[in-house]
């Protein structure tokens, strides 16, 4: 089945414990992207990779880190959480970043204590 | 930065009543696509709308690209409690590093049986 797999799914954690967060998809998607959702505020992405090497800076990527070693995984680090990193967050993939629609993980609900 | 913005944040309405959101850009977007967030959910990739003054349907739901291509609207006839959820869109903008899809805050619509 054709999916983008995020783990975990939920995560609490303490402030300025590194954490990473996965996302693999099976699509063979060259491109890939990281979303947070906040009340109010729709998806705001966080970084996101147009192939293997390749990462850019979203609209908010202040405290994350990503890596694109393999066409398939595009990990979330976050080095030192903080309580206002406390989001849902949300991987997805495509096959080109100008089209086709993305396909989103299950999500992953942090909470930074 | 560039905003992509959605009218109404709520909409309630009886079961078999009409809803549509809108989608507002002050620039010209590339393409749009739509999405669908269930409650507890992960957005899923709805349509995506390419050319000036495209009209798509999927059965209820009827998807418009205006003619400027700086916004859309999503309407669906006679809703049913299946179409709760917050809908999102997604306009293709571009931007100093090229083109990157921003996605508006969402329409959350109530459907009451």
């Amino acid at each position: 089945e054709a999916q983008v797999t995020q783990n975990p799914r939920y995560l609490i954690t303490v402030t300025g414990k590194k954490l990473t967060v996965t996302c693999s998809q099976n699509m063979n998607h060259e491109y890939m992207s990281w979303y947070r959702q906040d009340p109010g505020l729709g998806l705001r992405q966080i970084y996101y990779s147009m192939n293997v090497e390749v990462t850019d800076k979203g609209d908010v990527p202040e405290g994350y880190k990503v890596s694109r070693k393999e066409k398939r995984n595009f990990p979330l680090i976050l080095e030192s959480p903080s309580p206002n990193q406390t989001s849902l967050y949300f991987c997805a993939s495509s096959l080109s970043h100008a089209g086709g629609g993305y396909t989103f993980g299950s999500g992953t609900r942090l909470t930074v204590v | 930065g560039q905003q992509v913005m959605q009218i109404p944040q709520y909409q309630h309405v009886q079961e078999g009543e009409d809803f549509t959101t809108y989608c507002n850009s002050s620039t010209t977007l590339s393409n749009i696509q739509w999405y669908k967030q269930r409650p507890g959910g992960h957005p899923v990739f709805l349509i995506q709308l390419v050319k000036s003054g495209e009209v798509k349907k999927q059965k209820r739901l009827t998807f418009q690209f205006g003619e400027a291509k700086k916004n859309s609207s999503l309407h669906i006839t006679a809703t049913q409690t299946t179409d709760v959820g917050t809908y999102f869109c997604a306009g293709l903008l571009e931007d100093n590093y090229g083109q990157n899809f921003v996605f508006g805050p969402g329409t959350r619509l109530s459907v009451l049986p």
